[in-house]
């Protein structure tokens, strides 16, 4: 099984500039979940999807963020415009029925100048 | 509203020693509480779970964790540590048994040779 896959996993950009993080979740899972990684904030959830559809994106920080699942198999997270603030690690997960069994990918480390 | 507390964001231990990692948790209703582990540069992997069976759990790599009710606990243990144990540590739960979990804030392992 090939696992969660993330891209890209270092981004580099400056402020102002668009950036899109995406994520193909393992093949028959049916939860997506977006994570961002701080020191000063640790692990936050910012949306989940289940069958495509958000449920929860309270976690969201600002208009800035926003998040699709267009289909199954491909989700994306995009920060516009992104702010310094913004630089973290961001995860995405996925998991199929059994409770709180999440499967991480390896993150994409962004870093806004 | 459901929280975990991680005491102790850095542990140090003696390669051999007992490792106890500790972590609280606060929930309304009778909850699904998780370890996770965190490799450097990695996503985050479930070490073991607990949904209201055995009060103990047995996870991977040795790891165990006992459930205590009445001191709202879920401390994770390992008899013997070994230098690949060194990573970072989280406790989550989860009231609904749904996928949305809240995380502590971590705990970071050291193995000292």
């Amino acid at each position: 099984d090939a696992g969660v896959i993330q891209s890209p996993r270092h981004e580099v950009t400056e402020m102002g500039q668009e950036v899109t993080l995406r994520c193909k979740p393992i093949s028959g899972h049916n939860s997506l979940f977006w994570y961002r990684q701080t020191m000063m904030r640790g692990l936050e959830l910012l949306i989940y999807f289940n069958n495509n559809v958000p449920i929860d994106d309270s976690g969201m920080p600002e208009d800035r963020f926003s998040a699709k699942m267009p289909n199954a198999s491909f989700s994306t997270l995009k920060i516009q415009p992104s702010e310094p603030r913004d630089s973290a690690v961001y995860f995405c997960a996925s998991s199929s029925v059994a409770p709180g069994e999440l499967f991480f990918g390896e993150g994409s480390r962004l870093t806004v100048l | 509203a459901q929280s975990v507390t991680q005491l102790g964001s850095h542990v140090s231990v003696s390669e051999g020693a007992l490792v106890l990692l500790r972590c609280n948790y606060s929930s309304s209703v009778p909850p699904y509480l998780f370890w996770y582990v965190q490799y450097p540069n990695q996503g985050l992997q479930l070490l073991l779970k607990y949904t209201s069976a055995a009060t103990l759990v047995k996870g991977i790599n040795g790891f165990e964790a006992e459930f205590k009710k009445s001191e709202t606990s879920f401390h994770l243990t390992k008899p013997s540590a070994h230098m690949s144990d060194a990573a970072e540590y989280f406790c989550a739960v989860s009231e609904d048994g749904a996928n949305n979990l809240f995380f502590g804030t971590g705990t970071r392992l050291t193995v000292i040779p």
